[in-house]
């Protein structure tokens, strides 16, 4: 079965810092995809980012990147230059090799201060 | 940029009473599934369906849940005799196929917030 743990349930980040959301995961699928969605108060679910299990490279997309580290399951979300709209909640998810039944972790409220 | 539509936004229903969610997803998507999100938690798996049928279910897609896909364009959840614990906020979410050995990002629309009284 597949697990996914989030163990900060807030974070706090200053304004143009970056912050690193942390995100480690259980399966025992040779094959997976691990994603990150924000969650803004407004309720919406946002795709951020994207990293398949036989990726080499740790994704990027602009100021999102994916520390993935294989070996150790892990799959940290860092955010550069932290902005005021990136207050919300972050979810890390993991899905099997044939894309379905998406799962979640209970995710991190991050609070970025002006 | 192409969206996941959900209608409505927001349903009041009372207890016992049946309730369908209606989702296009994404044109070019083939798969669609339903998650919900009680207040306060974690995004849970409900169901996931291509090709005109479930692909997956979770354990809390049971009897009275369905999904369906009437025509070309709609994806639907029915909740049959709803319960209070179904208030919740219920996303749609589509995706296209996945690669050789990738899998593809699942595109959320903006969800419907479901209120059993």
């Amino acid at each position: 079965a597949q697990k996914i743990t989030q163990t900060q349930p807030g974070m706090f980040v200053q304004e143009k810092e970056a912050v690193t959301l942390d995100c480690t995961y259980d399966t025992s699928d040779p094959s997976y995809g691990l994603f990150w969605y924000k969650q803004p108060s407004s309720g919406e679910m946002i795709f951020l980012i994207y990293q398949g299990s036989y990726d080499q490279q740790n994704a990027t997309e602009g100021r999102y990147s994916l520390n993935f580290q294989k070996a150790r399951k892990s799959a940290n979300l860092v955010i550069s230059a932290s902005q005021l709209g990136d207050s919300a909640m972050y979810f890390c998810a993991m899905s099997r090799y044939n894309n379905n039944d998406m799962r979640f972790g209970a995710g991190t409220r991050l609070t970025v201060k002006p | 940029e192409p969206e996941v539509t959900q209608t409505p936004s927001h349903q009041v229903t009372q207890m016992g009473q049946e309730v369908i969610l209606r989702c296009v997803p994404i044109s070019n998507h083939l798969y669609f599934y339903w998650y919900r999100q009680i207040l306060g938690q974690k995004v849970e798996f409900l169901v996931s369906f291509y090709n005109n049928e479930i692909s997956e279910k979770s354990e809390i897609f049971d009897d009275q849940f369905s999904v369906e896909r009437p025509d070309g364009s709609n994806f639907t959840l029915k909740i049959r005799s709803t319960k209070l614990e179904d208030s919740a906020m219920y996303f749609c979410a589509s995706s296209v196929p996945p690669g050789a050995g990738n899998n593809q990002p699942q595109h959320f629309g903006d969800g419907t917030r479901l209120s059993i009284l």
